[in-house]
C-alpha cells in the first residue's frame, strides 16, 4: 500500500534562511506528488505538484520540491522563508481508484515555525 | 469562479447522534472526495463521488456516507457518532477531466465536536 513519511514534525527557521521539508514516498508504480500547505483552521493550498517530465517543479509562493526516484523522495525547498510561510505542510501521494478518479494519502504533516 | 465552499463551519454534537456535512464543489467540477483529519494528523480519504456515484472508499465504516447532487454539491452523512469521530472534515473537489491525474481542490472543513 501507498504510503508517505514526513520525518520532520516540528522544524523552526529564521525569517530569510533557506527551508527544506522532507518527504519520503512509498508507491508500486510512478506516483503523483503533491505538497499542500494549510493555515491554522484552514483547508489545504495546493503549493505544486508532480506527474512526470522535469524533476524539479515549481510551485507558488516561491516553493519548489524536487522529485528523487532513486530515494524515493519529495523535498519541498524555499531559498528564503518569510514570516506568513509559518503554517503546516503535507506531502501527499495519489493513487488511481478501481473505479477511475484518484485518492490522496497523505503524510502527518510537519509543522513551521518562523522566527523574527 | 468560486472555490469549494462547506458548511457548517463548525458544528458540536453528542454521542450516537447523527450528522450531516455539506459542501458545494467549484464551478466547473464534478467529481468531490471527503476526508477526515483528525487533530495532529494529515487527511484521510473517505470516499469519493463522481457524477453523482461512489467512486471509491477509504477504510471506513458504513455508517459513514454521502451523496453527489445534479448539481455535484455533496453531502457526508454520519450516524451513530462516536467521539472519535471528533475532527476536521474535508472536502475537495476536482474537474474530472483526467481522472487519475486531477488535482483536487479543498474546502475551509467542518470543524466537528462529539461530546
Amino acid at each position: 500500500a501507498q504510503s508517505v513519511t514526513q520525518p520532520d514534525i516540528h522544524i523552526t527557521v529564521s525569517e530569510g534562511a533557506s527551508l527544506e521539508l522532507r518527504c519520503n514516498y512509498s508507491y508500486g508504480a510512478t506516483p503523483y506528488l503533491f505538497w499542500y500547505v494549510q493555515s491554522p483552521g484552514q483547508g489545504l493550498q495546493l503549493l505544486l505538484k508532480y506527474f512526470s517530465g522535469d524533476t524539479l517543479v515549481q510551485g507558488i509562493k516561491g516553493f519548489e520540491a524536487e522529485f528523487k526516484r532513486s530515494q524515493s523522495s519529495f523535498n519541498l525547498r524555499k531559498p528564503s522563508v518569510h514570516w506568513s510561510d509559518a503554517a503546516e505542510y503535507f506531502c501527499a501521494v495519489g493513487d488511481i481508484l478501481t473505479g477511475g478518479g484518484n485518492k490522496l494519502t497523505f503524510g502527518t504533516g510537519t509543522q513551521l515555525k518562523v522566527e523574527l | 469562479e468560486t472555490g469549494v465552499t462547506q458548511s457548517p463551519t463548525h458544528l458540536i454534537k453528542t454521542r450516537g447522534q447523527q450528522v450531516t456535512l455539506r459542501c458545494s464543489s467549484q464551478s466547473g467540477h464534478n467529481t468531490v472526495s471527503w476526508y477526515q483529519q483528525a487533530l495532529g494528523q494529515g487527511p484521510q480519504f473517505i470516499f469519493q463521488y463522481y457524477r453523482e456515484e461512489e467512486n471509491g472508499r477509504g477504510n471506513f465504516p458504513p455508517r459513514f456516507s454521502g451523496l453527489q447532487f445534479p448539481n455535484y454539491s455533496s453531502e457526508l452523512n454520519v450516524n451513530a457518532l462516536e467521539l472519535d469521530d471528533s475532527a476536521l472534515y474535508l472536502c475537495a473537489s476536482s474537474s474530472g477531466r483526467d481522472r487519475s491525474t486531477d488535482t483536487q481542490y479543498f474546502g475551509p472543513g467542518t470543524r466537528l465536536t462529539v461530546l
